[in-house]
This record gives structure tokens, sequence and C-alpha cells, in this order.
């Protein structure tokens, strides 16, 4: 069974300051993957960063990056000069051979 | 990038009624497709995976009697929510697949805008 753990319900960052948004995962599989999504008050799903369970480095993908660290079975994001149309909904999600499971999701409001 | 569309965006239906929801890959052609269903300020939950040319596989606690999928053509998967009620009423969200990896693994899924469906 595949589980994703994000424990901040909301957070508040100030405009251009960095902010950290938790992410744990349990899976039973030796190889999976890890994704960030942003879901701004539209719906839509927009993908953010994709870290592979092999790759050796974290992922960047301009102000985003992925703290990951496998052996805590972590997988934090990063934003990096946070401006105020990062406000949204940020969900974590593993994956394995099949479908997405997507964690609880955490609120960030950008504060000018 | 790869883009999916669903259709209609939105949607407001009597109760009893049935609505189908259309999922689009426009410019790559997916073999497998999934549906997830997303309640207010709640996270996603999957709901059924589509596979071209053959039953859709549920998850445990949907009933497929009542959520019907039919994958007919690499490009298209339908939902149809048969005798809709109240509580049925949720955003819906496709997503596909194009590619896996040499691993095996889903490496990137494209998402619709999804279908907020309510029902009166």
């Amino acid at each position: 069974a595949q589980k994703i753990t994000q424990t901040q319900p909301g957070m508040f960052v100030q405009e251009k300051e960095a902010v950290t948004l938790d992410c744990t995962y349990d899976t039973s599989d030796q190889s999976y993957g890890l994704f960030w999504y942003k879901q701004p008050s539209s719906g839509e799903m927009i993908f953010l960063i994709y870290q592979g369970s092999y790759d050796e480095q974290n992922a960047t993908e301009g102000r985003y990056s992925l703290n990951f660290q496998k052996a805590r079975k972590s997988a934090n994001l990063v934003i990096s000069a946070s401006q105020l149309g990062d406000s949204a909904m940020y969900f974590c999600a593993l994956t394995g051979r099949r479908a997405l499971t997507f964690g609880s999701g955490t609120r960030l409001q950008v504060q000018p | 990038g790869a883009v999916v569309s669903q259709h209609p965006s939105w949607v407001i239906c009597k109760s009893g009624t049935s609505v189908k929801i259309e999922c689009r890959s426009l410019d790559f052609q997916a073999t497998t497709m999934f549906w997830y269903r997303q309640f207010p300020k709640q996270s996603l939950m999957l709901m059924a995976t589509s596979n071209e040319g053959s039953k859709a596989t549920y998850e445990q606690g949907v009933e497929k009697d009542k959520f019907l999928i039919n994958h007919a053509s690499l490009t298209l998967s339908t939902l149809t929510v048969t005798s809709a009620h109240p509580e049925d009423s949720s955003f819906y969200i496709c997503s596909a697949r194009d590619k896996v990896s040499a691993g095996g693994l889903a490496y990137e899924q494209y998402f619709g805008p999804g279908t907020r469906l309510t029902v009166t």
C-alpha cells in the first residue's frame, strides 16, 4: 500500500521569502516517483516537479526544488522567492506502476 | 506539452438524471486514463483506471454501476454518473498517461481542467 502525508494544512509566507512544504511517503515499491502539483482556485492541476526514486540529485525547476531524503522517506518542496501568484493548494503525490496517490494538500498563502 | 481537455467544465443536473463527462487527449494517444474525484477542501481520490478497449478498474468503494466508464478510443474516455444524487456533487478530474519510463513507472500524467458537477 502507498501513503502520502502532508502535515501542514496551511502555510503563510511573506512575498519574496522562501517556503518549504513538507511531504512524507510510504511505499513498498522499490522504484517509484514523487510529484508536486499546484492547484489554484480554478481547480486545474499544474505539474511543478518530479523526483524519481533512483535519481541521485534533487530535482529543480526554476523557483521550485525538491528536497529528497530517501532514507527519511521525505520529499519536501521548496519554493524560493515567493510570489503572490504562488497562493494555491499544493499536493504531493506518489506513483508506482499505476495511478497517483495524493496527500491531503497544503494551502499556501503568500502575503504582500 | 500534452493537453487534456474535459467537457463540460461545469454542469448542473437534477437528482435522478444522468450526466456524461468527456476526457480527451488532444495531441497524444493515451492508452490509460484515470478518473479522480475531489470534494471541497479535500484531496483527489482515484475512482477508476480506464484502459482503452477493456473494462475499467474501479477502486474499492466506487460503484461501477453508478459511475460508468468507457474508453472507446486512444484519445477519449467518458465517465457517466447515472441516477445522480446531491452527494455526487463534486469536482471530477481526469488524467491521461502518455509514456512510461523504461522502469515501467507512470512517469507523468497530464490532467484535464476538471468538471464541476452540481446535483440539485
